[in-house]
């Protein structure tokens, strides 16, 4: 069974730092990765989609990467600004379904 | 731009009630999906439908039932309410089941179980 793991829990910057948010998961069976933000009592909006085949996808500030053989993915944010405040989430679709597994979010806070 | 709405952003009810969450989608979606989404727990699938009258049970059923008669509208219905049902729900869709279609989310209903 896939897990997804998360860390840190919650990250707390300066506004202007760049800064790094990981995911791990366990089965590297895997289609595609996604990168969702979370603002609070909000819905999910997707970030970035990495495909297993590919290394890295890029959005503006945001930077994501997939190493597939090591169940790594992170996520960089640069220059980051108070806007960028949220809930982080990673989530994984494995091979032979449509089903995503969630990771449990990082809180994501930047200081003015 | 894809739209996903939910009926409510809140909601109480008392145990034993049976509760109605409805989401629509208005891209024609295929795959539509209920997770919750709890503290420490993260999100969990409870169903998804890829088709109309069409539904799979997620990671965690017990305790729902779904409805999908149109294919924009998927409802998640909670038989009789628990406390431990109270949660966030949030509702999704996707295009189709191909690998690079991305879940388009709905707000979300916070549902609390008295």
């Amino acid at each position: 069974k896939q897990e997804v793991t998360q860390i840190p829990a919650a990250l707390s910057v300066p506004e202007g730092e760049n800064l790094v948010l990981n995911c791990s998961f366990t089965d590297s069976a895997i289609y595609n990765l996604q990168w969702f933000r979370q603002d609070p009592g909000k819905g999910l909006t997707s970030l970035l989609l990495i495909q297993s085949s590919q290394r890295e996808q890029t959005s503006g500030r945001l930077n994501a990467s997939l190493d597939k053989s090591s169940g790594r993915s992170t996520l960089y944010i640069a220059a980051s600004q108070p806007g960028d405040s949220a809930t982080y989430l990673c989530a994984v679709r494995s091979l032979g379904g449509s089903r995503l597994t969630f990771g449990e979010g990082t809180q994501l806070t930047v200081n003015p | 731009d894809v739209k996903v709405t939910q009926s409510s952003r809140y909601l109480v009810k008392r145990t034993g009630e049976k509760v109605f969450l409805e989401c629509v989608q208005d891209m024609d979606h295929e795959n539509m999906f209920w997770y919750r989404q709890d503290p420490g727990l993260g999100l969990r699938l409870i169903y998804f439908s890829y088709d109309v009258k069409m539904k799979e049970k997620g990671d965690i059923p017990e305790g729902y039932s779904v409805s999908r008669e149109k294919k924009e509208r998927f409802s998640l219905i909670l038989e009789s309410a628990s406390t431990n049902q109270t949660s966030m729900y949030l509702c999704a869709s996707s295009l189709t089941g191909r690998v690079r279609e991305t879940q388009y989310f709905g707000p979300g209903t916070r549902l609390l179980v008295l």
